[in-house]
């Protein structure tokens, strides 16, 4: 099973500022690798598929990176509405299908 | 729009069964494969099952043990998990997903849609 490995567990940021957020695979998923938003109460959404790719509707300041084993999730410009959870998924070597333990955004 | 509406979950005494639903819409619902998600209190995801759009492939988390059926009915537009032997660990919010779309109706496993989930808690 492959582990997924996210950091920081927590990213305390204003808005406005950068967020970098990590994902590390125990092995590598090639770039089978997605990112979910969470809000509380709120199912996730997808946000970026296949490492890079930003789903349907999502804006321009989310993107995604990396390759193998290393992975980030770029949110260029904090919005209000961008504090949320956020988790990896990888899906090159399942089942199963395995999530990161995710990582808490919250202001400053 | 796509919607994913889960129902059937509440409270279950350790050992109990449960049928979950998941009613979706807004989509061909056949050419999808469908997906079960759960999230503890407080915890992270864990995928738990998934069948294809053709019902002939289904795939479980080893956590399971076969205590877990996936199962729809693309008459009905619905994807069921039939869970038996619950114990305590199992207490979660129980998140239906569409899956991506795969022309020939395999799971892709990555998961552009979810519903709002439903809470099963099991205790005595």
């Amino acid at each position: 099973e492959i582990v997924l490995t996210q950091s920081p567990a927590t990213l305390s940021l204003s808005p406005g500022e950068r967020a970098t957020l990590s994902c590390r695979a125990s092995q590598s998923v090639g770039n089978y690798l997605a990112w979910y938003q969470q809000k509380p109460g709120q199912a996730p959404r997808l946000l970026i598929f296949d490492a890079s790719n930003r789903a349907t509707g999502i804006p321009a300041r989310f993107s995604g990176s990396g390759s193998g084993t290393d992975f980030t999730l770029t949110i260029s410009s904090l919005e209000p509405e961008d504090f949320a959870i956020y988790y990896c998924q990888q899906r090159t070597n399942w089942p199963p299908v395995t999530f990161g333990q995710g990582t808490r955004l919250e202001i400053k | 729009e796509v919607q994913l509406v889960e129902s059937g979950g509440g409270l279950v005494q350790p050992g109990g069964s449960l049928r979950l639903s998941c009613a979706a819409s807004g989509f061909t619902f056949r050419s999808y494969a469908m997906s079960w998600v759960r999230q503890a209190p407080g915890k992270g995801l864990e995928w738990v099952s998934s069948i294809r759009g053709s019902s002939d492939k289904t795939y479980y988390a080893d956590s399971l043990q076969g205590r877990f059926t996936i199962s729809r009915d693309n008459s009905k537009n619905t994807v069921y998990l039939q869970m038996t032997s619950l114990r305590a660990e199992d207490t979660a919010v129980y998140l239906c997903a569409k899956d991506w779309y795969d022309s020939s109706g395999h799971v892709v496993a990555l998961f552009d849609s979810w519903g709002q989930g439903t809470l099963v808690t099991v205790s005595s």
